[in-house]
């Protein structure tokens, strides 16, 4: 089965400074990869996805990630982090079941931006 | 935002009372699914629908079952709520197998006393 991991599971930074969050991914086949983002007592919302084609992807609200086939990760990234970027970032895995597709969850990290 | 509805927002049960979740949708999406989201976990899949009665177990499927009588509406059943079922309930929904995102509703915070 597959399974996501992220090693931060918090994150502190100050305003402006710039951000990489780490996800890796234990599946051998094709997989489709996801960032989620979920601000304090709301739902998850999506941040950027791959499903093929250029590693390096472009999200909402300035977030970036890319994917390295070779080291099996997505990583997030963004080079100036707001206040309001406060919230809790979620990698997932998206694999192909047959019937339906499986979204694999990483715990999470929390990110906390300071002013 | 996608229009999934769900309901209740917030529930409080005794351990022992069955409790039903429900989630709506109006996107017509073919594919829906029960999450749950505790603390170091993440959220993890429960039980999912790819069409009308078509269902199937996802990874903490026990003590749980589902219904899905109408496109638009997908229920999550706790037939006999224990502690351990105290979480964060989300619903999602897909247009497509894989090559779309899932898109969540505003969850419903179930405590078991």
């Amino acid at each position: 089965a597959q399974s996501v991991s992220q090693h931060n599971h918090h994150v502190i930074l100050s305003e402006a400074a710039s951000l990489e969050l780490g996800c890796n991914y234990s599946y051998g086949g094709t997989v489709n990869l996801f960032w989620y983002v979920q601000y304090p007592g709301q739902h998850l919302q999506l941040l950027l996805k791959y499903f093929s084609g250029d590693p390096l992807v472009k999200g909402i609200k300035g977030f970036e990630a890319e994917f390295i086939k070779s080291k099996f990760s997505f990583n997030l990234r963004k080079p100036s982090v707001q206040w309001s970027d406060t919230a809790e970032y979620f990698c997932a895995v998206n694999v192909d079941t047959g019937t339906a597709s499986k979204l694999t969850f990483g715990t999470g990290t929390r990110l906390q931006v300071t002013l | 935002d996608a229009g999934i509805t769900q309901s209740p927002r917030h529930k409080v049960t005794e351990t022992g009372t069955p409790v039903t979740l429900r989630c709506h949708q109006t996107e017509n999406h073919r594919y829906m699914y029960w999450y749950r989201q505790d603390p170091g976990h993440g959220l993890r899949l429960i039980h999912y629908s790819y069409g009308v009665k078509d269902t199937d177990k996802g990874e903490v499927s026990d003590g749980y079952s589902v219904s899905r009588s109408k496109t638009e509406d997908f229920l999550l059943t706790l037939e006999s709520a224990t502690s351990s079922q105290t979480s964060v309930y989300f619903c999602a929904i897909s247009d497509h197998r894989a090559n779309q995102p899932q898109h969540f509703g505003d969850g419903t915070r179930l405590s078991i006393l």
